[in-house]
């Protein structure tokens, strides 16, 4: 049972570079969400799309971008990497809104940025 | 936005005892979701309360959707050492697409 699959796992980069955090789910969940959890803090929504083509704007969108070219995949860019966005990067899927379905986390990709 | 306030914020305790923690919102919510995230891994959810006093069961836990849809309470019986975590309470927001998230309560049991 694979549910939400996160790649990498860890991952450090250096200032103004940039990667792309991947997520996949086999669940044909079409909705699908960024959080970032810095230490000690709870969970911040970036980005979720509400199915293929569809994205929108969470709680802390600033610097980071996504795609949802495909119901599996949701792709979270970091263009230019600062300092700041040092952090715990968790993808998450639920059937529908979460009004009544609850979503389902991946394990996270560890991010620093030096 | 809405925002779900947790409590307590941590909580040392000694393997065996009970532990309670409750969250609550100004606003009302539908459905209140408790999730656990062990160190180094996402949220798991635990319990799902989708009716204002609904009272739900998993294991040692229960979970009791507050009268007045502003709260939330979660209950661990004779705590074992893997309880350690970050317990967290969700609530849908207004639009129905997005969660808001308490701010967590970091538990601790000492064997």
């Amino acid at each position: 049972n694979a549910g939400v699959t996160q790649t990498p796992k860890f991952r450090i980069l250096k200032i103004g570079q940039s990667m792309t955090l991947q997520c996949a789910q086999d669940m044909n969940h079409n909705y699908m969400y960024w959080y970032r959890q810095d230490p000690g803090m709870g969970l911040k929504l970036i980005y979720y799309s509400v199915g293929a083509g569809i994205t929108d704007k969470g709680e802390v969108p600033n610097g980071y971008n996504v795609s949802r070219s495909t119901t599996e995949d949701f792709p979270l860019r970091l263009e230019l990497a600062a300092p700041s966005q040092t952090s715990v990067y968790f993808c998450a899927s639920s059937v529908r809104g979460s009004g009544n379905q609850p979503q389902h986390f991946g394990d996270g990709t560890r991010l620093s940025i030096l | 936005g809405q925002q779900l306030n947790q409590s307590p914020q941590s909580m040392f305790i000694q393997e065996g005892e009970d532990v309670s923690m409750n969250c609550t919102s100004s606003s009302i919510f539908n459905t209140w979701l408790w999730y656990k995230q062990d160190p180094g891994e996402g949220p798991v959810l635990l319990i799902a309360l989708y009716k204002a006093g609904e009272l739900t069961s998993n294991g040692r836990l229960t979970a009791q959707f507050g009268i007045t849809r502003k709260d939330s309470f979660l209950n661990i019986s004779a705590s074992i050492p893997s309880d350690v975590g970050i317990y967290f309470c969700a609530g849908p927001e207004t639009s129905g697409s997005r969660l808001t998230f308490g701010e967590g309560t970091q538990l601790t049991v000492n064997p």
